[in-house]
C-alpha cells in the first residue's frame, strides 16, 4: 500500500514566522501536488512538481520535490493570517491513481 | 479555467431518503472524475473513480450499491446516495481529472446532513 506521510499535522505560528511542511513516501511518484483548503470549500490546486529536485515559488510559497521523486516540501516564508487553511499533499503514481497526505492544517496567528 | 461545480452546495435529508449530487466540469471535458468524502478535520478519502460511459471503480469498503454513480457526459458526473442514514453526514467533494493526467480540479464541495 502506498503512503504519503505528512508532517507537521498541525502548526500554529505567529504572523511573520517561516515554516516547512514535508510529504514523505517510499514510493516514486510521476508528480506531486499541492493543494489548499479552506474550511467548507473544496481543495484548490497550488502546484505540481513533476521533475526530481525541481524547485517552483509562488509568491512566499516555496515547494521542492525530491531528487529521488519520493518527497516533497512546501515553505512558507513570512506567514501571514491569510495563509491559515489545510495544506495537502498529493502524490501521483500514475493514471490519475493519486495519494493523498493526511494535511496539515496551519494557522496563522495575527 | 478549470472551474468544477457542486449541487448543492449543501443538503440536509431525513434517515432513508436519497440524495443525488451533482458535479460537473464548466470549461473542460473531463473523462475521469473522483469522489471523495472528507469528515471534520481530516484529509480527503476516495470512495470511487468515474468515468465516462462506463461502470465507476470504488475503493475497497465503499459499498457500490449505496453510493451510485454516474458518468454520463463529458461534464457531469453524479452521486447518489441511497437510503441514507445519519453516519453517511459528510462532506462530499468531487474533482474533474486535467488533460495530462496529473492534476485534480476539485468542486467546491456537498455538505450532507442526514437526521
Amino acid at each position: 500500500t502506498q503512503l504519503l506521510e505528512q508532517s507537521p499535522q498541525f502548526l500554529s505560528i505567529q504572523e511573520g514566522e517561516n515554516l516547512t511542511v514535508y510529504c514523505n513516501s517510499s514510493s516514486v511518484f510521476s508528480s506531486l501536488q499541492w493543494y489548499r483548503q479552506e474550511p467548507g470549500e473544496g481543495p484548490v490546486l497550488l502546484v505540481t512538481v513533476v521533475t526530481g529536485g525541481e524547485v517552483k515559488k509562488l509568491k512566499r510559497l516555496t515547494f521542492q520535490f525530491g531528487d529521488a521523486r519520493k518527497d516533497s516540501s512546501l515553505h512558507i516564508t513570512a506567514a501571514q493570517p491569510g495563509d491559515t487553511g489545510l495544506y495537502l499533499c498529493a502524490g501521483v503514481a500514475g493514471g490519475f491513481k493519486t495519494i493523498f497526505g493526511a494535511g496539515t492544517r496551519l494557522f496563522v496567528k495575527a | 479555467g478549470a472551474v468544477v461545480s457542486q449541487h448543492p452546495s449543501w443538503v440536509i435529508c431525513k434517515s432513508g431518503t436519497s440524495v443525488k449530487i451533482e458535479c460537473r466540469s464548466l470549461d473542460f471535458q473531463a473523462t475521469t472524475m473522483f469522489w471523495y468524502r472528507q469528515f471534520p478535520k481530516q484529509s480527503l478519502m476516495l470512495m470511487a473513480t468515474s468515468n465516462e460511459g462506463s461502470k465507476a471503480t470504488y475503493e475497497q469498503g465503499v459499498e457500490k450499491d449505496k453510493f451510485l454513480i454516474n458518468h454520463a457526459s463529458l461534464t457531469l458526473s453524479t452521486l447518489t446516495v441511497t437510503s441514507a442514514h445519519p453516519e453517511d453526514s459528510s462532506f462530499y467533494i468531487c474533482s474533474a481529472g486535467s488533460g495530462n493526467g496529473r492534476e485534480q480540479y476539485f468542486g467546491p464541495g456537498t455538505r450532507l446532513t442526514v437526521t
